[in-house]
């Protein structure tokens, strides 16, 4: 079955750095969605991605999708405490109705 | 604004009762789903639902059931609960089929099991 692996599971950065989190599906998506949960919270959407190589930008988030549509990155710059929470990709291949989501990454930063 | 509530936050049951998790959404939305979400697995499928009384299994059906009797709520069920399915619960609604419009997810249910 369709498997989307998503990197890194944790990451602790100052504040003012830069992230990036990873997803890497085993096949072909039709698109992908990313969304957000703060510690405590509901997941909450954040975009979708649906044409081969797209970029999207949402002020300092930026979202990429892979010219093969099989990866997708989520690049924050100059990241700020209100960024803290967990960062999942899920994603939609073609023959599916059912979508797979990645195993989050969360996103720890230090003041 | 959506709004898609979920009957409790925090359950605690014993092994064996019969658990029920509502989830109502505000928006007359087609598509209903429920999640759970445990720690390093993310969120997985256990069923959804495209409309009234019609539903699909997800990745994880096993050990659960549901009901959509009106376009509005969509139940969970546990017939027999057990201790590895203490977990948190998301309920999600959406207007269009997975994939092609937002999911909204509910605030969610931490189910202990005793």
């Amino acid at each position: 079955g369709q498997q989307v692996m998503q990197i890194p599971q944790y990451q602790h950065v100052q504040e003012g750095e830069d992230f990036t989190t990873y997803c890497n599906s085993s096949t072909t998506l039709s698109n992908i969605q990313w969304y957000k949960q703060r510690p405590g919270g509901h997941p909450v959407f954040l975009i979708q991605l649906v044409k081969s190589g797209e970029v999207k930008k949402q002020k300092r988030l930026t979202f990429q999708f892979g010219e093969a549509k099989k990866n997708s990155s989520l690049h924050i710059t100059a990241t700020q405490t209100t960024d803290v929470g967990t960062y999942f990709c899920a994603g939609k291949s073609g023959g599916s109705y059912i979508p797979t989501f990645g195993r989050g990454t969360s996103l720890i930063v230090h003041p | 604004d959506v709004k898609v509530t979920q009957s409790s936050r925090y359950l605690v049951k014993r092994t064996g009762e019969k658990v029920f998790l509502e989830c109502v959404q505000d928006m007359d939305h087609e598509n209903m789903f429920w999640y759970r979400q445990d720690p390093g697995l993310g969120l997985r499928l256990i069923y959804f639902s495209y409309d009234v009384k019609m539903k699909e299994k997800g990745d994880i059906p096993e050990g659960y059931s549901v009901s959509r009797e009106k376009k509005e709520r969509f139940s969970l069920i546990l017939e027999s609960a057990s201790t590895n399915q203490t977990s948190m619960y998301l309920c999600a609604s959406s207007l269009l089929g997975w994939g092609t419009d937002t999911q909204y997810f509910g605030p969610g249910t931490r189910l202990t099991v005793l």
